[in-house]
């Protein structure tokens, strides 16, 4: 286990529902991510918060809704998808970078989507 | 900006045998290079990492990795591969003051008994 832990673990939900992903991680970290991973394509830095702070959007549409209550928990909230955004949905974390060093991230499971 | 390239989608290597799987890297400053496995219905683990010092690196597993800067390289080994290794690998690339990792497309490795 990486300390990360991703709830659900698997999801179908039509494109006119709304549902939410739910990160936690037990590693005392000050940064969180989220991340989708798509078939055949590199892995897609969605959100990173430092110390609850969304400090990176990646030009994700506003479908998808982030959450941050503290430092241990991240969520995504997610409404009117769409049928490509059926993907495996990776939260992480790591050390925060604020200071300007880059440290190893660890992953949860994932959760895997699908949008009907 | 910063890029990675994995130019191999598998890679596929006999038990016992020596293993590499190939990463080149792109950024404007000094890089911060990874490398993480993995396997099915799990998410990524982190093998080792690059920052600055001796070329090359160990990590988890009997993994190393060689930084080579003329080259922009930083590949994956092992002296002898395991049926286990067998999962995708990713390379991954930042440099300091970046929030953003950059990763690679993934290399898959089997391991062949």
């Amino acid at each position: 286990e990486t300390g990360v832990t991703q709830t659900p673990r698997h999801l179908v939900m039509g494109m006119t529902n709304k549902k939410s992903l739910k990160c936690e991680q037990h590693l005392g970290h000050n940064a969180m991510y989220w991340y989708k991973q798509s078939a055949k394509k590199p892995l897609e830095l969605m959100f990173v918060y430092n110390f609850k702070e969304q400090t990176e959007n990646n030009s994700v549409p506003s479908r998808f809704s982030p959450e941050c209550p503290n430092s241990s928990h991240l969520f995504l909230h997610l409404h009117t998808l769409q049928p490509e955004d059926s993907a495996l949905y990776l939260c992480a974390s790591s050390q925060d970078s604020l200071a300007g060093e880059v440290y190893e991230q660890y992953f949860g499971p994932g959760t895997r989507l699908t949008v009907t | 900006a910063q890029s990675v390239a994995q130019p191999e989608d598998q890679v596929n290597v006999a038990e016992g045998n020596p293993l590499t799987v190939k990463c080149t890297y792109s950024v404007s400053g000094n890089p911060y290079l990874f490398w993480y496995v993995q396997y099915p219905n799990r998410g990524l683990q982190f093998l080792l990492k690059y920052i600055t010092g001796d070329n090359l690196v160990k990590g988890s597993y009997g993994f190393e990795a060689e930084f080579n800067k003329s080259q922009t390289s930083f590949h994956l080994k092992k002296p002898s591969a395991l049926v286990s290794d067998s999962a995708l690998y990713f390379c991954a690339v930042s440099q300091r003051g970046y929030q953003k990792v950059t990763f690679g497309t993934g290399t898959k490795l089997q391991v062949i008994p």
